[in-house]
């Protein structure tokens, strides 16, 4: 079965520097997601993606954090300028569409240890 | 905005045990309905899901019925194995914008033999 991947599956980076998390939706999907889950809190919505454009983003997802669809299979998701609250563990969802009904596919997720 | 409460955890239960994780959720549309499970060490897989009211959705002896009048979802299974020791999410999905996944905080069930 397709699935969507990950990497890296750990990330450990220094506060203030930039970090580029990576995943390959499945193939034919269109919609693509980020969330996050803070240790011991809820996942969170980031952003949603398609056609090239954010849809729709959360409160959290600010000027620091950028996505980007660089080559058609890749869908990243950039930090700026990483601060120690950005840990979190990372996860990649996509979509064949958007409609509610139809269930995203997450990744394994990608742990962010901000030092 | 909307919102998904579960049942606090974590849930200890012995092998071939009734299990439900209650699930409540408040959304201003028509949601689907949705629950996840985390296995240790792996990402969010769909476990089953709802889209109507009085839907039920099914999958590896889990249930969980849509109930509008009550606003829940609670996740069911007859008789839980060693196996089922995971984390549960519940989530609905709006039918605006790009139909984000809103999750409640999870529920830690491990089953003992």
């Amino acid at each position: 079965e397709p699935e969507v991947t990950q990497t890296p599956s750990h990330q450990v980076t220094q506060m203030g520097q930039e970090v580029i998390l990576r995943c390959v939706p499945i193939s034919n999907h269109l919609y693509f997601y980020w969330y996050r889950q803070i240790l011991g809190q809820k996942v969170e919505f980031l952003v949603s993606f398609y056609n090239n454009e954010i849809s729709e983003k959360s409160e959290i997802f600010d000027d620091q954090f950028s996505v980007e669809r660089p080559d058609g299979s890749n869908f990243t998701l950039k930090i700026r300028s990483t601060k120690l609250e950005d840990s979190a563990m990372y996860f990649c969802a996509s979509a064949w569409d958007g409609l509610s009904n139809q269930p995203q596919h997450f990744g394994d997720g990608t742990r962010l240890s901000i030092l | 905005g909307d919102s998904v409460t579960q049942m606090e955890g974590p849930v200890t239960l012995s092998e071939e045990a009734f299990l439900t994780i209650n699930c409540t959720y408040t959304a201003t549309g028509y949601p689907s309905l949705f629950w996840y499970v985390q296995y240790p060490g792996e990402g969010l897989q769909l476990l089953l899901k709802a889209t109507k009211a009085d839907d039920k959705g099914s999958n590896k002896g889990f249930e969980a019925t849509y109930r509008k009048e009550t606003t829940s979802f609670h996740l069911e299974k007859g008789s839980v194995q060693v196996s089922d020791s995971a984390v549960y999410f519940c989530a609905l999905s709006d039918r605006r914008g790009a139909q984000k996944l809103v999750f409640g905080q999870g529920t830690r069930l491990t089953i003992n033999p």
